[in-house]
């Protein structure tokens, strides 16, 4: 079975400019997450959808992050523009139904230089 | 009163002894505890849970104890092996959210 998959693994880009995160979750996981690991700080929650419904965005920074999970199967993660604090690494997760199969990504690693 | 050990934000250890890694979480609410382990370049990967209606659990050289009474968790590894190497978070949750709460994490460094 494949795991949660994340594109791309690294991103570099200008402050300013606009990145797309993307993760795909395991088949059939309604439950899909997004997490994010400031430089050597804790993981931190941003939202979890269920299915294409945003459940809870407590977590998002602010409106320069935006989430959509069209379909209800994979799911971007948009910054725009990006600053420089958002550089670190962004976790996908999902889960079948609450934490049965609660499975991570390897992430994607943001600089904004 | 009963001592509970301090978070350390790194750990080195000798291969073959014992690693213990500890944890203050933060909401008396919360019933369900994870330690995940992160590799360079790897998502977190569960290690082991535990619920909050017990205060010890054991799975392969690993252990991981519950203190309520503290807000207190802590990871036990056996006989530390190079491939130990890591990042350990504690993560915590109750059982109607979704959500996990993490802390700081811990770098757990083997020497040969």
């Amino acid at each position: 079975e494949a795991g949660v998959t994340q594109f791309p693994s690294h991103s570099v880009i200008e402050k300013g400019q606009t990145v797309t995160l993307r993760c795909d979750p395991i088949s059939g996981h309604d439950n899909l997450y997004w997490y994010r690991r400031v430089m050597g700080k804790e993981i931190k929650f941003l939202l979890h959808f269920v299915k294409e419904s945003k459940q809870d965005e407590s977590g998002m920074p602010n409106n320069r992050f935006l989430a959509e999970r069209t379909g209800g199967t994979y799911s971007t993660l948009k910054v725009q523009p990006a600053e420089l604090e958002d550089s670190g690494v962004y976790f996908c997760a999902s889960s079948h139904t609450g934490m049965d199969g609660y499975t991570f990504g390897s992430g994607t690693r943001l600089t904004v230089v | 009163g009963e001592s509970v050990g301090l978070h350390l934000p790194t750990l080195s250890v000798q291969e073959g002894d014992n690693s213990i890694i500890n944890c203050a979480y933060s909401n008396s609410a919360s019933d369900y505890f994870i330690w995940y382990k992160q590799e360079s370049g790897k998502g977190p990967q569960f290690i082991i849970d535990i619920r909050s209606n017990m205060d010890k659990r054991q799975g392969q050289r690993v252990t991981v104890l519950l203190n309520k009474t503290v807000k207190h968790l802590s990871l036990q590894i056996a006989a530390t092996q190079p491939g130990d190497s890591a990042v350990y978070f504690c993560a915590e949750t109750f059982s109607n959210d979704y959500k996990l709460s993490f802390g700081a994490g811990t770098t757990v460094t083997v020497r040969a």
